[in-house]
């Protein structure tokens, strides 16, 4: 089936920095991507969507000047988080929308800040 | 504003008992994911239900779609301990707006 990554799977870093994590649909090209964010023992939340060469949509309530996504080309997102704070600390998942409308999901990435 | 609510939240039942996990969404889709995450993981793909009236079943699972009542159900059949994990409902509108929105979430533990 198809596969997406997302790089890196873990990170740490210090309150005030930048991290960049990275989402891949690795056999497919990718319409859509989506980013969502998960605190510990809650649902998945909509953060953003991306169409690969526009501008992301964000939801309600989510800064775009805060988490900066970018989606390059069809098989390559990425979703900034700039000037991190421990209230960022998340499991942040990234899923692809095939052109034949399957939806595929990223193993997620563990950001930690400090 | 679309809502997506899961009932129960919170599910602990002994092996070998039947139980339903309701989904219940507020806007018109035809189109309801059910997925399963393990502690630590990402979303395990369970079911896609594409139009009203799908029934789906694997396993000791079993999930359906009736879009008029906009409403899905997961059905659990003789569970056993490895169905132990959170499941979750997803609409997909696709056709209004490209989002896909989750529902609540459903820890399921289940008692040998």
């Amino acid at each position: 089936g198809a596969v997406v990554s997302q790089h890196p799977s873990r990170v740490i870093c210090k309150s005030g920095t930048s991290v960049k994590i990275e989402c891949r649909s690795l056999d497919f090209q990718a319409t859509t991507m989506f980013w969502y964010r998960q605190f510990p023992k809650q649902s998945l939340m909509l953060m953003a969507t991306s169409n690969e060469g526009s501008k992301a949509t964000y939801e309600q309530g989510v800064e775009k000047d805060k988490f900066l996504i970018n989606h390059a080309s069809l098989t390559l997102s990425t979703l900034t988080v700039t000037s991190a704070h421990p209230e960022d600390s998340s499991f942040y998942i990234c899923s692809a929308r095939s052109l034949y409308n399957e939806q595929f999901f990223g193993p997620g990435t563990r950001l930690t800040v400090l | 504003e679309l809502k997506v609510e899961q009932n129960p939240l919170f599910l602990s039942m002994q092996e070998g008992k039947n139980y339903t996990i309701y989904c219940n969404y507020s806007t018109t889709s035809d189109r309801l994911y059910w997925y399963r995450q393990d502690p630590g993981k990402s979303l395990e793909s369970l079911f896609v239900l594409l139009s009203n009236g799908a029934v789906k079943q694997e396993g000791r699972l079993m999930a359906s779609l009736d879009t008029k009542a906009r409403l899905s159900t997961l059905h659990i059949t003789a569970a056993v301990h490895d169905l132990s994990a959170t499941y979750f409902c997803a609409v997909d509108m696709t056709n209004t707006g490209n989002q896909f929105y989750f529902g609540t979430g459903t820890s399921l533990t289940v008692i040998p």
